[in-house]
């Protein structure tokens, strides 16, 4: 069964680097996200993408974010300069239409340590 | 703005006893709501989706929920629990936008089983 894969399930970096989460969505989706879930708190929507540009973002989705599908399969989230507050687990999801009765597909997730 | 609430951080069960957990959203239109199901080192995955087409909707591993409206609920039940149910489940909307793709989620219920 096809799902969604990320790497590397666990990131650890220092305050002000820079860091790349890769996602691979499910072949045949077009529709891409990422999610965020800091430790003990709700899982919460970042960014989702279609046809290589945002199509909508939340207001935690400031300039230090951004996504990128570099390749034909990879969906990358960077963080320019991580904050302590940064650490979370990352989801990426895709799906395979829009609206609101799609299904999204969920990924193991990235853990990010930021020290 | 839609939402959901999950009554219930941690539910413990006998193996072969009822599941009831339980969820309550807020929305001001006809919402979408998931529940989704995440074991250790998974990624989220979904059990069902309520789309306005039935109030009872079934879904995976014999896990059922239904849509009540006047009490604005989508409890998750199932009849007989089974110690490979024991994980975490989030409650989930879908909020409506241009977009429409982003899901809000429930904070979550730890769900044990003991044999």
């Amino acid at each position: 069964e096809p799902e969604v894969t990320q790497t590397p399930s666990h990131q650890v970096t220092q305050m002000g680097q820079e860091v790349i989460l890769r996602c691979v969505p499910i072949s045949n989706h077009l529709y891409f996200y990422w999610y965020r879930q800091i430790l003990g708190q709700k899982v919460e929507f970042l960014v989702s993408f279609y046809n290589n540009e945002i199509s909508e973002k939340s207001e935690i989705f400031d300039d230090q974010f951004s996504v990128e599908r570099p390749d034909g399969s990879n969906f990358t989230l960077k963080i320019r300069s991580t904050k302590l507050e940064d650490s979370a687990m990352y989801f990426c999801a895709s799906s395979e239409t829009s609206g609101t009765y799609n299904e999204q597909f969920f990924g193991p997730g990235t853990r990010l340590t930021v020290l | 703005a839609q939402s959901v609430t999950q009554l219930d951080s941690h539910v413990s069960v006998s193996e072969g006893t009822p599941v009831l957990l339980r969820c309550n959203y807020s929305s001001s239109y006809s919402p979408s709501l998931f529940w989704y199901v995440q074991h250790p080192n998974k990624g989220l995955q979904l059990l069902l989706k309520y789309t306005s087409a039935a109030t009872l909707v079934k879904g995976i591993n014999g896990f059922e929920a239904e849509f009540k409206k006047s009490e604005t609920s989508f409890h998750l039940t199932k009849p007989s629990a089974h110690m490979s149910d024991a994980a975490e489940y989030f409650c989930v909307v879908s909020a409506r936008s241009q977009a429409g793709t982003a899901l809000i989620f429930g904070k979550g219920t730890t769900l044990s089983v003991s044999s």
